[in-house]
């Protein structure tokens, strides 16, 4: 079964809105990381985030490893933040990382 | 920050055919993986390697596809005969050792006629 959730699926949001996306795992994990998908493919690192929170700019990722979630706080969204944001997550005793099937944002103006 | 390069950015083959893609890792990792993503669908992990061995490869890597990384050169998808659905997004990625950052590249489209 799918080891990762994301949720949600989709959301489309006014600009300067803000949006929380969330990412649960059902096995214990050793790492994970949050990525943004450009409509063109490519993918960009946001945060590398085993445990606790980190920020960066509008964005702030936090990760509970005794509950398996974390998630993906957007403040103020702007229309560039559009695309599908990724988490993927490196189990205990993993050897690569297994990705959600993301959550594909719109932000309208 | 660290980049993975990969090429070439679009590749369109004929069925039956080989094609090998290249990655560029970064240059202290030792850990090197590729990944598949279908048009609109998830991210799927194909094989990962160290040490100059496959030490994980999923489902997908069927046996039409290797890998290998000669002399600490590039790190390469070979796929030979390619399929039709072997069309996708191909990522390579590294890192410096297990359970670190993983740093990706922008993807090799491999169209497949």
């Amino acid at each position: 079964g799918q080891q990762v959730q994301q949720s949600p699926a989709s959301l489309v949001l006014q600009e300067g809105e803000n949006a929380e996306l969330q990412c649960n795992f059902s096995t214990s994990l050793n790492s994970m990381q949050w990525f943004y998908q450009r409509p063109g493919g490519s993918l960009v690192s946001l945060f590398y985030n085993p445990s606790g929170t980190k920020q960066s700019g509008r964005l702030t990722s936090t990760t509970v490893i005794k509950e398996r979630r974390s998630s993906l706080h957007i403040s103020s969204s702007q229309t560039t933040d559009s695309g599908t944001y990724l988490c993927a997550m490196e189990r205990n005793s993993g050897t690569y990382q297994r990705f959600g099937t993301g959550t594909k944002l719109q932000v309208v103006p | 920050g660290p980049k993975v390069l990969q090429i070439p950015s679009h590749q369109i083959i004929d069925m039956g055919q080989m094609v090998t893609l290249n990655c560029d890792p970064v240059s202290n990792h030792l850990y090197f993986y590729w990944y598949k993503q279908i048009l609109g669908q998830q991210m799927e992990f194909l094989v990962n390697f160290y040490n100059g061995k496959v030490m994980e490869k999923s489902k997908l890597f069927k046996d039409q596809f290797s890998v290998e990384r000669p002399d600490g050169s590039y790190f390469t998808l070979k796929i030979q005969p390619t399929a039709l659905e072997d069309s996708a997004v191909y990522f390579c990625a590294s890192s410096f050792s297990a359970n670190t950052e993983v740093f990706f590249g922008k993807g090799t489209r491999l169209t497949v006629v």
